[in-house]
């Protein structure tokens, strides 16, 4: 079976800290994926990575960034949290091409910023 | 861009009835979807996909029919149960191209015993 971990269930963080979210896979996926997700709004990507070193913006990357420096391992960042970053943050992964497969989820980190 | 929809917020359900949700599209070109089931502080969970070179698919007491010509596709649980409680949600996407994946908002099913 595919596994997804994430360091974190919940997070407590305040205003302008820095903030790292870990996500590992131990499947040999290509693709790692970030995702916020929020009452309403769904899943609503933040950054993706297609292969080691490499990341593309997804719908809403405005104060993050990430980090793929191994495979198996994607770092989402928040270089200075916010209140409005709030959220429940989901990992996911998926072999080949990034819209025609499977993505498996973590278990996801609940982020609250004060 | 793709949107993908569900047409009702919360669906609730007794034990041992069938469940239909559905889903909506928009992009023509999406040949690719999945249902997701999600619980309670939990990630989503992977349910069934199905291709679109298929009209249905079945795996256990679940059911996921795509109509392309509408493009609509549904999940049918049958005799659902209190542990199917949870948001399902479908997302779309397109087996040959690099696009990501786009998810639908969620329906909520709520079983009563």
């Amino acid at each position: 079976d595919v596994k997804v971990t994430q360091s974190s269930r919940y997070l407590v963080k305040r205003t302008g800290e820095k903030v790292f979210l870990e996500c590992v896979q131990d499947m040999d996926h290509e693709n790692m994926f970030w995702y916020r997700q929020d009452p309403g709004l769904g899943l609503r990507l933040i950054y993706f990575s297609y292969d080691v070193k490499m990341k593309e913006k997804g719908d809403i990357p405005e104060g993050y960034s990430v980090s793929r420096e191994k495979k198996e391992r994607f770092s989402l960042i928040l270089e200075s949290a916010s209140t409005n970053q709030t959220s429940m943050y989901l990992c996911a992964s998926s072999s080949g091409l990034a819209g025609g497969d499977t993505q498996y989820f973590g278990p996801g980190t609940r982020l609250t910023v004060l | 861009g793709e949107s993908v929809g569900l047409h009702l917020p919360t669906l609730s359900v007794q034990e041992g009835d069938n469940s239909i949700i559905n889903c909506a599209y928009s992009n023509s070109a999406s040949d690719y979807f999945i249902w997701y089931k999600q619980e309670s502080g939990k990630g989503p969970q992977f349910i069934i996909d199905i291709r679109s070179n298929m009209d249905k698919r079945q795996g256990q007491r679940v059911t996921v029919l795509l109509n392309k010509t509408v493009k609509h596709l549904s999940l049918q649980i049958a005799a659902t149960q209190p542990g199917d409680s949870a948001v399902y949600f479908c997302a779309g996407g397109e087996l040959s191209g690099y696009s990501t994946l786009t998810f639908g908002k969620g329906t909520m099913l709520l079983v009563s015993p």
